[in-house]
């Protein structure tokens, strides 16, 4: 079980680029979540979803986009990247339900836009 | 969203010593997690305690809900256990809030 794993680890953009971060999870859990993580903060939700095909927003979404084709995996876009997202973004997981809900956690991409 | 207050915001133990770390929280919550995110910044599940209480080896938790708060007790503390602890918590709006964090540092 390898759990939730992240691609990339590290990512360095110019401002206005575009990239995805890719999420991927095994253990068959109906929620998936990004979050960003500035520094000396806890983190914040970008967007979450409760299911394949289904997307939600969260505390910080502007100039994110997501998509969920797939149950297992969660995508997080950034359509012309700005150095106000920099930042480490964590990707989670967790089942659906009231008495199941503890998320687990990604290993993190640490994304710096110049 | 709710309000997640963590205090205090540093602590430095000696090894061996024992901590207490608390977490308040605005609002009724349906899930309580507490985390302890290392040096390298990976983020570590170490409680799911939306009520009642639990224990792992040298740490436990306890969660008062009527009260709105949360207690992370760390025993025989070592220097593995620096990092930051956080509190997060979801009120049934798939989004969990975290506090700043508890950054504890052990000295050997």
């Amino acid at each position: 079980n390898a759990g939730v794993t992240q691609t990339p680890k590290f990512r360095v953009l110019k401002t206005g680029q575009s990239m995805t971060l890719l999420c991927a999870q095994d253990m068959n859990h109906e929620y998936m979540y990004w979050y960003r993580q500035d520094p000396g903060m806890g983190l914040r939700l970008i967007h979450y979803s409760v299911g394949e095909g289904t997307t939600a927003k969260g505390e910080v979404p502007d100039g994110y986009n997501v998509s969920r084709l797939k149950k297992q995996n969660f995508l997080l876009g950034l359509e012309s990247a700005a150095p106000s997202q920099t930042s480490v973004y964590f990707c989670a997981s967790s089942y659906r339900g009231l008495t199941r809900r503890e998320q687990f956690f990604g290993p993190g991409t640490r994304l710096t836009v110049l | 969203g709710i309000q997640v207050e963590q205090s205090p915001p540093d602590l430095i133990l000696q090894e061996g010593a024992n901590s207490t770390l608390r977490c308040n929280f605005s609002d009724s919550v349906n899930n309580l997690q507490w985390f302890h995110q290392n040096p390298w910044g990976q983020l570590i599940n170490l409680f799911y305690i939306p009520s009642g209480t639990k224990q792992n080896g040298r740490l436990s938790a306890t969660t008062v809900a009527t009260e709105r708060y949360s207690l992370l007790y760390i025993s025989s503390s070592q220097t593995t256990d620096s990092g930051v602890y956080f509190c997060a918590v979801e009120a049934g709006a798939n989004n969990l809030f975290f506090g700043t964090g508890t950054r504890l540092t052990v000295i050997p």
